[in-house]
């Protein structure tokens, strides 16, 4: 069965970075588009970030555009965000999913448990 | 950006009684709106996707409605388990995915 299971969350200071990561099991990983979807306490999702299947595209929300990078180890079965500049609004927790084409649709069809990230100092 | 905007932001339904939600675009979507269903404290579940298809092992109770820029998703008879949050989402601006803030279904 599919399984996503974030990992590295935690409590880090204005500024500094983290990496989140989401293991990816049940499923051929090579072949599928990921996301990355966050939700802040007691709000709703904002989508965060989309890498194609091969890792060779990668599109941004613009409130993340060019502090995060979405990256994909395939051999890995790994799906990466790396969180930089990170500010007290990026407190939420960080969902994987995975992206399902069924023309012509797309859409998050398996969601990982999510790893929560707090900025604070 | 396509905004997405659901109505009410609470719903407060007796379980056995039917439920409606609403969801709105900003512009043209087509029919391309999935539906999300979240319980406190787990990650989201899909629904439907292309407004009115549903996802696999989704009861025959949930079903989608809607074209353009506005759209329904219809529980026939609430049961306990139904009551959660749902959230809808717009993926005709690909690649960016918008959600709506989302629809509380509570017990009345």
């Amino acid at each position: 069965q599919v399984q996503l299971v974030e990992s590295g969350g935690g409590v880090v200071q204005p500024g500094r970075s983290l990496r989140l990561s989401c293991a990816a099991s049940g499923f051929t990983f090579s072949s599928y588009a990921m996301h990355w979807v966050r939700q802040a306490p007691g709000k709703g999702l904002e989508w965060v970030a989309i890498i194609s299947y091969d890792g060779s595209s990668k599109y941004y929300a613009d409130s993340v555009k060019g502090r995060f990078t979405v990256s994909k180890d395939n051999p890995k079965n790994t799906l990466y965000l790396l969180l930089n500049t990170l500010r007290p609004e990026d407190t939420a927790v960080y969902y994987c999913a995975r992206d399902r084409e069924v023309l012509p649709d797309n859409f998050l069809d398996y969601w990982g448990q999510g790893t929560l990230v707090t900025v604070s100092s | 950006e396509i905004v997405m905007t659901q109505s009410p932001a609470t719903l407060s339904v007796s379980p056995g009684e039917r439920a409606t939600l609403s969801c709105r675009a900003s512009q043209s979507i087509s029919s391309k709106l999935a539906w999300y269903q979240q319980k406190p404290g787990q990650a989201p579940r899909l629904l439907m996707y292309g407004a009115s298809t549903r996802a696999t092992g989704i009861p025959a109770r949930f079903s989608g409605s809607g074209s353009g820029t506005d759209f329904t998703l219809t529980i026939s008879s609430l049961q306990s388990e139904d009551f959660a949050v749902y959230y809808c989402q717009q993926y005709n601006n690909w690649p960016s995915r918008t959600f709506g803030q989302g629809t509380k279904v509570e017990v009345k």
